[in-house]
């Protein structure tokens, strides 16, 4: 069974352009978590979505981020316009239906120039 | 408002030694602790977790005490190896309802000399 899986592991864009993360879930779990790592700070929660649905929203800045989970495909964390401090690690983790047990893909790292 | 207090940021234990790490929280409605262990370049995986129906958990090397009227918890690492360093980080969740969002501790950086 293969773990979460994120795309790509690493991602450069300039300021102003756009960056689109994908994070695909461990099969069987339709739960999804976005989380943002800053460097010499822990994961930061941004998101929760079921499957088209989104569950809490509550840890995303409210202007330029967005995210989805489709029926079909993976979950897309969107950052449009993106500025020097959306440089991070960007962490999905997945969980099947009713568990709480959270299991992480490897990031994907985007620096911005 | 940091919610899960983690200390200490780094530590160095010498191989065979043990590594204490320890967390603090302060919403009492968190009923799950989990701890991660994450190495360079690679994403958080889960290590143990415990509830606070019980006091202590033990899994290998690995043991996790829990302190319900402190509000504190603690991982310990036995005999510890070099392949142990690592960064540890401390979490908490809420498991009533069906939001399961996490709240991390800074980390803790751990090196363990051979």
């Amino acid at each position: 069974n293969a773990g979460v899986m994120q795309n790509p592991r690493h991602l450069v864009r300039r300021r102003g352009q756009e960056a689109r993360l994908r994070c695909s879930p461990m099969k069987g779990h339709s739960h999804v978590y976005w989380y943002r790592q800053l460097p010499e700070e822990g994961l930061k929660f941004m998101v929760y979505l079921q499957k088209e649905n989104i569950i809490d929203e509550s840890g995303m800045p409210k202007e330029r981020f967005s995210a989805e989970f489709p029926k079909e495909g993976p979950s897309i964390l969107r950052i449009q316009q993106v500025v020097r401090g959306d440089s991070a690690a960007y962490f999905c983790a997945s969980s099947p239906p009713g568990d709480y047990e959270q299991y992480f893909g490897p990031g994907t790292r985007l620096t911005v120039t | 408002q940091q919610q899960v207090k983690q200390s200490p940021q780094s530590l160095i234990v010498q191989k065979g030694g043990i590594s204490i790490i320890n967390c603090a929280y302060e919403n009492t409605a968190f009923d799950y602790f989990p701890w991660y262990q994450q190495f360079p370049g690679k994403g958080p995986a889960l290590l143990i977790a415990i509830r606070p129906d019980v006091s202590e958990k033990k899994e290998g090397r690995f043991t996790i005490s829990f302190n319900k009227s402190a509000k504190q918890f603690s991982l310990h690492i036995m005999d510890s190896q070099p392949g142990d360093s690592a960064t540890y980080f401390c979490a908490a969740s809420i498991r009533g309802g069906s939001n399961y969002k996490l709240t991390f501790g800074k980390g803790t950086l751990l090196t363990v000399n051979p």
